[in-house]
Protein backbone atom coordinates (compact mmCIF):
# COMPACT_ATOMS: atom_id res chain seq x y z
CA UNK A 1 0.00 0.00 0.00
CA UNK A 2 2.01 2.83 -1.38
CA UNK A 3 1.40 5.81 0.96
CA UNK A 4 2.93 8.42 -1.05
CA UNK A 5 2.42 8.43 -4.51
CA UNK A 6 3.75 10.57 -7.44
CA UNK A 7 1.34 9.47 -10.34
CA UNK A 8 3.39 11.36 -13.70
CA UNK A 9 6.23 9.47 -14.28
CA UNK A 10 7.33 12.24 -16.33
CA UNK A 11 7.55 15.91 -17.26
CA UNK A 12 8.45 17.18 -19.96
CA UNK A 13 8.93 21.60 -20.16
CA UNK A 14 10.47 23.87 -22.04
CA UNK A 15 12.87 26.27 -20.36
CA UNK A 16 11.60 29.31 -18.75
CA UNK A 17 8.37 27.48 -18.57
CA UNK A 18 6.83 26.19 -14.65
CA UNK A 19 6.96 22.89 -13.96
CA UNK A 20 4.56 21.82 -12.10
CA UNK A 21 5.45 18.20 -10.37
CA UNK A 22 2.06 16.48 -7.86
CA UNK A 23 2.52 14.37 -5.06
CA UNK A 24 -0.71 12.69 -3.59
CA UNK A 25 -0.40 10.93 0.19
CA UNK A 26 -2.96 9.21 1.86
CA UNK A 27 -2.20 8.79 5.45
CA UNK A 28 -3.34 11.73 7.58
CA UNK A 29 -1.02 11.48 10.38
CA UNK A 30 1.89 12.61 7.94
CA UNK A 31 2.37 16.08 9.22
CA UNK A 32 5.51 16.77 7.04
CA UNK A 33 6.30 17.37 3.73
CA UNK A 34 9.72 17.75 1.66
CA UNK A 35 10.80 17.48 -2.03
CA UNK A 36 14.39 16.09 -3.17
CA UNK A 37 15.96 16.36 -6.55
CA UNK A 38 18.05 13.29 -7.57
CA UNK A 39 20.65 12.58 -10.84
CA UNK A 40 21.76 9.47 -11.17
CA UNK A 41 24.58 8.11 -9.64
CA UNK A 42 23.99 10.59 -6.50
CA UNK A 43 22.13 10.97 -3.36
CA UNK A 44 19.20 12.96 -3.18
CA UNK A 45 19.10 16.79 -2.06
CA UNK A 46 16.93 18.39 -0.54
CA UNK A 47 14.68 20.97 -2.26
CA UNK A 48 12.09 22.56 0.23
CA UNK A 49 10.11 21.72 2.67
CA UNK A 50 6.30 22.19 4.41
CA UNK A 51 5.13 21.79 7.59
CA UNK A 52 1.21 20.77 7.67
CA UNK A 53 0.60 24.45 9.65
CA UNK A 54 1.35 26.10 6.48
CA UNK A 55 -0.38 25.72 2.92
CA UNK A 56 2.49 27.50 0.96
CA UNK A 57 6.27 27.83 1.49
CA UNK A 58 8.53 29.63 -0.91
CA UNK A 59 12.24 29.39 -1.83
CA UNK A 60 13.57 31.12 -5.06
CA UNK A 61 12.18 29.15 -8.02
CA UNK A 62 10.61 26.66 -5.69
CA UNK A 63 7.54 26.71 -4.08
CA UNK A 64 5.42 23.92 -2.25
CA UNK A 65 1.92 24.03 -1.91
CA UNK A 66 -0.37 21.86 0.46
CA UNK A 67 -4.13 20.82 0.13
CA UNK A 68 -4.57 18.86 3.48
CA UNK A 69 -8.11 18.12 2.78
CA UNK A 70 -7.44 16.53 -0.34
CA UNK A 71 -4.33 15.36 0.63
CA UNK A 72 -2.89 16.58 -2.16
CA UNK A 73 0.85 18.72 -2.82
CA UNK A 74 2.56 19.80 -5.48
CA UNK A 75 6.02 21.64 -6.36
CA UNK A 76 6.00 24.30 -8.83
CA UNK A 77 9.29 25.40 -10.42
CA UNK A 78 9.26 29.19 -12.12
CA UNK A 79 11.24 29.72 -14.19
CA UNK A 80 12.44 26.09 -15.32
CA UNK A 81 16.26 25.69 -16.34
CA UNK A 82 18.29 22.50 -18.24
CA UNK A 83 19.60 22.19 -14.76
CA UNK A 84 16.51 21.51 -13.42
CA UNK A 85 16.32 17.96 -15.70
CA UNK A 86 15.86 15.20 -12.90
CA UNK A 87 14.07 12.87 -10.82
CA UNK A 88 11.88 14.65 -8.17
CA UNK A 89 10.94 13.21 -4.92
CA UNK A 90 8.05 13.91 -2.76
CA UNK A 91 8.45 12.36 0.56
CA UNK A 92 6.54 12.67 4.04
CA UNK A 93 6.76 12.36 7.38
CA UNK A 94 4.62 12.00 10.66
CA UNK A 95 5.11 12.64 14.30
CA UNK A 96 8.91 13.93 14.54
CA UNK A 97 10.12 9.98 13.56
CA UNK A 98 12.67 10.70 10.76
CA UNK A 99 10.68 8.16 9.10
CA UNK A 100 10.54 9.65 4.97
CA UNK A 101 8.00 7.91 3.22
CA UNK A 102 9.13 8.71 -0.24
CA UNK A 103 6.75 8.79 -3.54
CA UNK A 104 7.74 6.80 -6.29
CA UNK A 105 9.33 9.69 -8.15
CA UNK A 106 9.17 11.88 -11.21
CA UNK A 107 11.69 12.56 -14.14
CA UNK A 108 11.82 15.98 -15.31
CA UNK A 109 13.17 17.23 -18.49
CA UNK A 110 13.44 20.48 -19.06
CA UNK A 111 14.09 21.49 -23.12
CA UNK A 112 16.42 24.61 -24.06
CA UNK B 1 31.89 20.55 5.89
CA UNK B 2 28.59 19.65 4.93
CA UNK B 3 28.66 16.29 3.26
CA UNK B 4 27.96 12.63 3.97
CA UNK B 5 30.51 10.63 2.68
CA UNK B 6 29.72 6.88 1.42
CA UNK B 7 32.61 4.29 0.74
CA UNK B 8 32.98 2.22 -1.15
CA UNK B 9 30.57 3.69 -4.52
CA UNK B 10 30.39 0.22 -5.83
CA UNK B 11 30.69 -3.41 -4.33
CA UNK B 12 30.25 -6.18 -5.76
CA UNK B 13 30.08 -9.34 -3.58
CA UNK B 14 29.25 -12.70 -3.16
CA UNK B 15 26.13 -14.50 -1.49
CA UNK B 16 28.79 -16.17 0.66
CA UNK B 17 30.84 -13.02 1.59
CA UNK B 18 30.88 -10.69 4.12
CA UNK B 19 31.18 -6.62 3.74
CA UNK B 20 30.73 -3.49 5.22
CA UNK B 21 29.38 -0.32 4.00
CA UNK B 22 30.61 2.94 5.67
CA UNK B 23 28.81 6.19 5.85
CA UNK B 24 30.87 9.36 7.74
CA UNK B 25 29.52 12.83 8.83
CA UNK B 26 31.53 15.65 11.00
CA UNK B 27 28.20 17.71 11.07
CA UNK B 28 27.68 17.10 14.27
CA UNK B 29 24.20 15.39 13.38
CA UNK B 30 23.21 13.07 16.31
CA UNK B 31 20.59 10.82 13.98
CA UNK B 32 21.64 8.53 11.09
CA UNK B 33 19.55 6.49 8.46
CA UNK B 34 20.36 3.93 6.25
CA UNK B 35 18.11 3.30 3.50
CA UNK B 36 17.56 1.31 0.33
CA UNK B 37 17.03 2.10 -3.21
CA UNK B 38 16.33 -0.26 -5.87
CA UNK B 39 15.83 0.66 -9.58
CA UNK B 40 13.26 2.88 -10.73
CA UNK B 41 12.11 2.51 -7.40
CA UNK B 42 11.88 5.51 -3.91
CA UNK B 43 14.29 4.88 -1.34
CA UNK B 44 12.93 2.82 1.53
CA UNK B 45 13.96 3.11 5.23
CA UNK B 46 16.07 0.17 6.98
CA UNK B 47 17.40 1.35 10.43
CA UNK B 48 17.45 5.28 11.89
CA UNK B 49 19.87 5.49 14.95
CA UNK B 50 19.68 8.47 17.32
CA UNK B 51 22.50 9.46 19.47
CA UNK B 52 24.42 6.46 18.34
CA UNK B 53 21.39 4.29 19.40
CA UNK B 54 18.73 2.11 17.35
CA UNK B 55 16.03 4.09 17.10
CA UNK B 56 14.07 2.09 13.89
CA UNK B 57 14.65 -0.95 12.60
CA UNK B 58 11.88 -1.44 9.81
CA UNK B 59 12.02 -5.29 9.81
CA UNK B 60 14.97 -5.60 7.60
CA UNK B 61 16.75 -9.29 7.71
CA UNK B 62 19.44 -10.20 10.02
CA UNK B 63 21.83 -10.48 7.25
CA UNK B 64 22.24 -6.71 7.47
CA UNK B 65 23.51 -5.36 10.32
CA UNK B 66 23.99 -1.67 11.51
CA UNK B 67 26.52 -0.27 13.64
CA UNK B 68 27.32 3.37 14.79
CA UNK B 69 30.11 3.41 17.08
CA UNK B 70 30.51 6.50 17.62
CA UNK B 71 28.25 9.88 16.37
CA UNK B 72 30.00 10.64 13.15
CA UNK B 73 30.33 6.54 12.17
CA UNK B 74 27.57 4.54 10.39
CA UNK B 75 28.30 1.16 9.47
CA UNK B 76 26.19 -1.53 7.59
CA UNK B 77 27.73 -5.13 7.79
CA UNK B 78 26.27 -7.65 5.18
CA UNK B 79 26.85 -11.31 5.59
CA UNK B 80 25.16 -14.01 3.19
CA UNK B 81 23.22 -11.85 0.27
CA UNK B 82 20.57 -12.71 -1.94
CA UNK B 83 21.21 -11.63 -5.43
CA UNK B 84 17.59 -9.97 -4.94
CA UNK B 85 19.55 -7.45 -2.40
CA UNK B 86 21.58 -5.83 -5.30
CA UNK B 87 20.24 -1.71 -4.59
CA UNK B 88 21.74 1.29 -3.83
CA UNK B 89 22.43 1.79 -0.42
CA UNK B 90 21.95 5.52 0.96
CA UNK B 91 23.12 6.81 4.16
CA UNK B 92 21.58 9.88 5.71
CA UNK B 93 22.09 12.19 8.57
CA UNK B 94 20.10 15.00 10.64
CA UNK B 95 20.56 16.93 13.48
CA UNK B 96 17.87 15.21 15.29
CA UNK B 97 15.69 12.35 14.54
CA UNK B 98 12.55 14.30 12.52
CA UNK B 99 12.22 15.41 9.35
CA UNK B 100 11.71 18.61 9.93
CA UNK B 101 15.53 18.94 10.95
CA UNK B 102 16.58 18.39 7.23
CA UNK B 103 17.86 15.06 6.05
CA UNK B 104 21.57 15.36 4.44
CA UNK B 105 22.16 12.33 2.20
CA UNK B 106 25.08 10.75 1.02
CA UNK B 107 25.68 9.43 -2.54
CA UNK B 108 25.06 5.94 -1.73
CA UNK B 109 26.90 2.71 -2.47
CA UNK B 110 25.58 0.66 -5.67
CA UNK B 111 25.69 -3.20 -4.15
CA UNK B 112 25.86 -5.61 -6.47
CA UNK B 113 25.14 -9.59 -5.23
CA UNK B 114 26.41 -12.10 -7.57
Amino acid sequence: DQQVKQNSPSLSVQEGRISILNCDYTNSMFDYFLWYKKYPAEGPTFLISISSIKDKNEDGRFTVFLNKSAKHLSLHIVPSQPGDSAVYFCAASGSNTGKLIFGQGTTLQVKP
Amino acid sequence: DTEVTQTPKHLVMGMTNKKSLKCEQHMGHRAMYWYKQKAKKPPELMFVYSYEKLSINESVPSRFSPECPNSSLLNLHLHALQPEDSALYLCASSQQQGADYGYTFGSGTRLTVV
